[in-house]
C-alpha cells in the first residue's frame, strides 16, 4: 500500500544546530507539503513543493528550507535551530491535476524538541 | 483571505448521544471541503471531500454535510472510539493546491 513516512518520530537538539526532517511518499503525487502543528495554532503550512526541484514559502517559512530533488521526497532543514521551533511537524503529499480537488495525506509527524 | 472557523473549540459527549461539529468558512469560490480526523501522536486522516452545497457523505456513525457558508460533521450514537480532534479544511477555487485549516474540534466520547 502507498504510505507516507516521517523520520525521526522524535528528535531533541540544541539550540543553534542544524536538523533535517525526513518525508518519504510512495503515492507518485506531485504535491508535498510541511506543515507544524501548535496548541492554539493548528497547522500552519511551512514550505511546499509542486514537483521536482519546484519549492515555494509557505506563511511561516524562516529559520526553515526545502529541496526536492525527485518526486518521493521533501527533506525540511532547519538551518539553525531556535527553541521557538519546538513544535510537531508533519508532512503531507497531494495528486495535482488541474480541476481536481486534491486530498492531502498526511504522514504520522515528527514531535522536535530544541534545547 | 480564505477563512475557516471550526466550533465548538471541545465537546464532551455521554456514549449514544449524537452531535454535529461546525465548520465555517469565508472563500473566494469553493473548490472542496475537506474534513480530517486527528487522533493523539498521529497525523490527520482523511475523512471526506466534499464539493457543492446539498452534498452529504456518510462513513460508519460520521455523516457530512455541506451549505454555501459552513460544513456540518454529524456524528450519530457516537462511541469512545470517536474520540478524536476533527479538522476542517477548505481549498477556494483559482488553481491553488494549498488548502486553508481550521484549528479543529477536540471530541470526546466517555463511556
Amino acid at each position: 500500500d502507498a504510505e507516507i513516512t516521517q523520520s525521526p518520530r522524535h528528535k531533541i537538539t540544541e539550540t543553534g544546530r542544524q536538523v533535517t526532517l525526513a518525508c518519504h511518499q510512495t503515492w507518485n503525487h506531485n504535491n508535498m507539503f510541511w506543515y507544524r502543528q501548535d496548541l492554539g495554532h493548528g497547522l500552519r503550512l511551512i514550505h511546499y513543493s509542486y514537483g521536482v526541484q519546484d519549492t515555494n514559502k509557505g506563511e511561516v517559512s524562516d529559520g526553515y528550507s526545502v529541496s526536492r530533488s525527485n518526486t518521493e521526497d521533501l527533506p525540511l532543514t532547519l538551518e539553525s535551530a531556535a527553541s521557538s521551533q519546538t513544535s510537531v511537524y508533519f508532512c503531507a503529499s497531494s495528486e495535482s491535476g488541474r480541476g481536481y480537488t486534491d486530498t492531502q495525506y498526511f504522514g504520522p509527524g515528527t514531535r522536535l524538541t530544541v534545547l | 483571505e480564505d477563512q475557516v472557523t471550526q466550533s465548538p473549540e471541545a465537546l464532551r459527549l455521554q456514549e449514544g448521544e449524537s452531535s454535529s461539529l461546525n465548520c465555517s468558512y469565508t472563500v473566494s469560490g469553493l473548490r472542496g471541503l475537506f474534513w480530517y480526523r486527528q487522533d493523539p501522536g498521529k497525523g490527520p486522516e482523511f475523512l471526506f471531500t466534499l464539493y457543492s452545497a446539498g452534498e452529504e457523505k456518510e462513513k460508519e456513525r460520521l455523516k457530512a454535510t455541506l451549505t454555501k457558508k459552513e460544513s456540518f460533521l454529524h456524528i450519530t450514537a457516537p462511541k469512545p472510539e470517536d474520540s478524536a480532534t476533527y479538522l476542517c479544511a477548505v481549498q477556494a477555487a483559482g488553481g491553488s493546491y494549498i488548502p486553508t485549516f481550521g484549528r479543529g474540534t477536540s471530541l470526546i466520547v466517555h463511556p
